[in-house]
Parts: C-alpha cells; sequence; structure tokens
C-alpha cells in the first residue's frame, strides 16, 4: 500500500511566523503535490515537484514556497503565515505517467 | 475560475436509496474523469474513475455515466449505506509533461441515513 504521511495533524501558529509542513512517500513517486482544501472551494492545488529539485506553481502560489531535496519529501513553506492561510493542506503523490494520486491525512493549520 | 462544477453541496439519502452527484466541466482537452471519496479525518482516495471513450463504468455499487457532448458526468452509489456517508469529489485531468494535472469539483458531502 502507497503510504503519504503528513508531520501533523494539527497546528497553530501566529500571524507573521515561517510554517513547515512536512509530506513523506514511500513509493518512490516522481510526482508530488501540495493542495489547500477549503469549504466550497474544494482542493486547489499550491504547487507541484515532478523530481527533486524541481518545482512548477499550481493555482495559488501566493504566499508559498516549497523545497524537495529528497525524492520522498515534499515541504512546504509559509514564510510569513497569516490569518487566510489557515485552512487543511494535503499533501499527495503518484508515478510519472499514473492517473491516481494518494493523498495523506492533511494538516489542519490555524493561523492567529 | 472554477473549471469542473459540481452539485448539490450536499445531499442527504435513506439507506437502500440512490445517491446522484453531478458535474460539469468546460476543458474539451480533459481526458481522465476520477471521484475521489473522503471519509472525515483522512485523506481523499480514488474511488472510481473513467476515460472519455466510454459512456458508463460500473464498479459495485458505484457507477459513472459520462456525457462527452454534454460536457456532464455523474456518480451514481446506488443501495446507498450509512458506510457511504462521506465528501466526493470529482475531477478532471488533462496531462501536461509527465503528470496529470488535476482539476477538482467543490465537493458534495454525502450524508446517509438510516
Amino acid at each position: 500500500d502507497v503510504k503519504v504521511t503528513q508531520s501533523s495533524r494539527y497546528l497553530v501558529k501566529r500571524t507573521g511566523e515561517k510554517v513547515f509542513l512536512e509530506c513523506v512517500q514511500d513509493m518512490d513517486h516522481e510526482n508530488m503535490f501540495w493542495y489547500r482544501q477549503d469549504p466550497g472551494l474544494g482542493l486547489r492545488l499550491i504547487y507541484f515537484s515532478y523530481d527533486v529539485k524541481m518545482k512548477e506553481k499550481g493555482d495559488i502560489p501566493e504566499g508559498y514556497s516549497v523545497s524537495r531535496e529528497k525524492k520522498e519529501r515534499f515541504s512546504l513553506i509559509l514564510e510569513s503565515a497569516s490569518t487566510n492561510q489557515t485552512s487543511m493542506y494535503l499533501c499527495a503523490s503518484c508515478d510519472r505517467g499514473s492517473d491516481t494520486q494518494y493523498f495523506g491525512p492533511g494538516t489542519r493549520l490555524t493561523v492567529l | 475560475q472554477q473549471q469542473v462544477k459540481q452539485s448539490p453541496q450536499s445531499l442527504i439519502v435513506q439507506k437502500g436509496g440512490i445517491s446522484i452527484i453531478n458535474c460539469a466541466y468546460e476543458n474539451t482537452a480533459f481526458d481522465y474523469f476520477p471521484w475521489y471519496q473522503q471519509f472525515p479525518g483522512k485523506g481523499p482516495a480514488l474511488l472510481i474513475a473513467i476515460r472519455p471513450d466510454v459512456s458508463e463504468k460500473k464498479e459495485g455499487r458505484f457507477t459513472i455515466s459520462f456525457n462527452k457532448s454534454a460536457k456532464q458526468f455523474s456518480l451514481h452509489i446506488m443501495d446507498s449505506q450509512p458506510g457511504d456517508s462521506a465528501t466526493y469529489f470529482c475531477a478532471a485531468s488533462q496531462r501536461s509533461g509527465g503528470y496529470q494535472k488535476v482539476t477538482f469539483g467543490t465537493g458534495t458531502k454525502l450524508q446517509v441515513i438510516p
């Protein structure tokens, strides 16, 4: 079974803090993704990575950056957290050429 | 810009009934249409998917109906059970380089009551 794990299930941070969300997958997938999930808006792609050190902006990259130093690990960084970044963050991975994305359980981030 | 429109936002169905969730898309370049199921506290997981060259796909109690000319597709859950209570996302994707760029619908929260 593919396993995608996220470092925290719940996180509370203060406005202006730097926040790191970590994601690890164990299936040697090339592609990894970060989404945010908000009620009534579905899942929106923030960034994705198709190889180590490679990244591409998704639909809503503003206020976020990412890092992929190792194939199995993909980090989402909020340089200066703001209250409008309070959300559920989902990491996903998939094999190159595959249509199926495998999701982690999510991190619910609250920015006060 | 919502490229995949999903309705209804929420749905309550009696046990044993049929649950129907509808989606519509605009981009004719989409070539893969998955449905994801998400239980509370979990990430979404692929439930069933269809390609535009077929009009229907059935897996157990779950069926996707696809209408290419109308650019619409729907999920039917037959004999709905309380264990089906979850949020369902339709999606549409197109190949972009080495990956499928997926656009998700806004989600439907399904509650199946005994």
